[in-house]
């Protein structure tokens, strides 16, 4: 499975678009790009996936860029209770035992 | 539906000791898995099953068992714990794209 890169940490106001980035140039044709979050101390959360479309549902939308190399998770109108550690993960989906591999994430901080 | 459960919330150990992290989904969901996660860190893979009697390892395997004789059922065994195995412990079970996770044990071994 490709390794994901974010940035540590990041904040935003609340009420604002939240962009979360995440760099994962060694993706490969048949991988997704699966984000989860985890609010502080509890179990992660499926938030949103996609392999080469733009998705959007309730929670967020999910932009990948066209060469698939990169993707921005979008959280339109920011609230305190989004305040959590999101992680960005790539894995195939197809023929897969479904492991997810997380990385550091990205600890994304909502300010009043 | 329960979702997927953990039982206990919270254990201390005392070195050597055995003990088991019980985890149950009722969402029929074929493949499972447990993690840890230590302060500050994201989750690792310890192990992980894609069926009823189908096991197979993760990232940091070492120090743990796992069975599968049920599909709602998935429990992780400490044979002789250490105070390495501290952390907070992860169930999850997975439908086609989402994983669902629960809501975590705390284990503390001294």
């Amino acid at each position: 499975d490709a390794k994901t890169t974010q940035p540590p940490s990041m904040d935003c106001a609340e009420g604002r678009a939240a962009n979360l980035p995440c760099n994962h140039s060694t993706i490969s044709g048949n991988e997704y790009v699966y984000w989860y979050r985890q609010i502080h101390s509890q179990g992660p959360q499926y938030i949103i996936h996609g392999l080469k479309n733009n998705e959007t549902n309730e929670m967020a939308s999910l932009i990948i860029t066209e060469d698939r190399k990169s993707s921005t998770l979008i959280l339109p109108h920011a609230t305190l209770r989004d305040t959590a550690v999101y992680y960005c993960i790539v894995r195939a989906s197809i023929g897969n035992t479904g492991k997810l591999i997380f990385g550091q994430g990205t600890t994304l901080q909502v300010k009043p | 539906n329960a979702g997927v459960t953990q039982t206990p919330k919270f254990q201390v150990l005392k070195t050597g000791q055995s003990m088991t992290l019980q985890c149950a989904q009722d969402m029929n969901h074929e493949y499972m898995s447990w993690y840890r996660q230590d302060p500050g860190m994201g989750l690792r893979l310890i192990h992980y099953s894609v069926g009823a009697g189908i096991t197979d390892q993760g990232e940091v395997p070492n120090g743990y068992n796992v069975s599968r004789s049920t599909t709602e059922d998935f429990p992780l065994r400490l044979l002789s714990a250490a105070p390495s195995q501290t952390s907070v412990y992860f169930c999850a079970s997975r439908a086609y794209n989402e994983q669902f996770f629960g809501p975590g044990t705390r284990l503390t071994v001294l």
